[in-house]
């Protein structure tokens, strides 16, 4: 059974980093079947791709976040990360990560329970 | 950027009626890039539908969709009382991944 689940400080500086993980089970991040993907949702709004990852280090990010953005893998800990850096209010939001099938046409088949992060002082 | 814009912003019904939500596109989607997710209170999105008309594992035959070019329908037969929720659209034909901003599904 594949499970991810995010896990990060709840509580980030304005202007600081927003830095979170998202562990994976029963699958591995070093697979070339899946992208790697992380979204938001700001509270009581709706989803945003912030971006992915492949196996091979290859990403994509949302320009609308503006090179503020960093995904990547430790496929020694089975883990993604995600680095968002100049954080403001606007960044306050959960996060969630998800898997994404290369082949197929499915999309996002599998989500973690999402990790709350609000930025303030 | 394919900017998805659904309608209506929320549906009220009742247990047993049928839902039709829609979800239009700013540009052409490829039909194989078209999915459709249900996200409960407090709880991640799941998917439903992909390439627009296939149903996801599990997923029961009350759910279909529909749709080519830039308009698309989810459709639901029989609301039953788990059915309430909202509903986002997604397109992953094109970069950056675009999500409908929601239709909301409750109880009249």
């Amino acid at each position: 059974q594949v499970q991810l689940q995010e896990s990060g400080p709840g509580l980030v500086e304005p202007s600081g980093t927003l830095i979170l993980t998202c562990a994976v089970s029963g699958d591995s991040v070093s697979s070339r079947n899946w992208w790697w993907s992380w979204v938001r949702q700001p509270p009581g709004k709706g989803l945003e791709w912030v971006g992915e990852v492949y196996y091979d280090g290859r990403s994509n990010y949302n320009p609308s976040l503006r090179g503020r953005v960093t995904i990547s893998l430790d496929k020694s800990k089975n883990h993604l990360s995600l680095k968002l850096a100049s954080a403001t209010g606007a960044d306050t939001a959960v996060y969630y990560c998800a898997r994404d099938p290369i082949a197929g046409r499915e999309t996002f088949d599998y989500w973690g329970q999402g990790a709350p992060v609000t930025v303030s002082s | 950027e394919t900017v998805l814009t659904q309608s209506p912003g929320t549906l009220s019904l009742s247990p047993g009626e049928g839902a039709t939500l829609s979800c239009r596109a700013s540009q052409s989607v490829s039909s194989s890039y078209l999915a459709w997710y249900q996200q409960k209170p407090g709880q991640s999105p799941s998917l439903l539908i992909y390439a627009t008309s296939s149903r996801a594992t599990g997923i029961p035959d009350r759910f279909s969709g529909s749709g080519s070019g830039t308009d698309f329908t989810l459709t639901i037969t029989r609301l039953e009382p788990e059915d309430f929720a909202v509903y986002y659209c997604l397109q992953y034909a094109t970069l950056p991944k675009t999500f409908g901003q929601g239709t909301k599904v409750e109880i009249k």
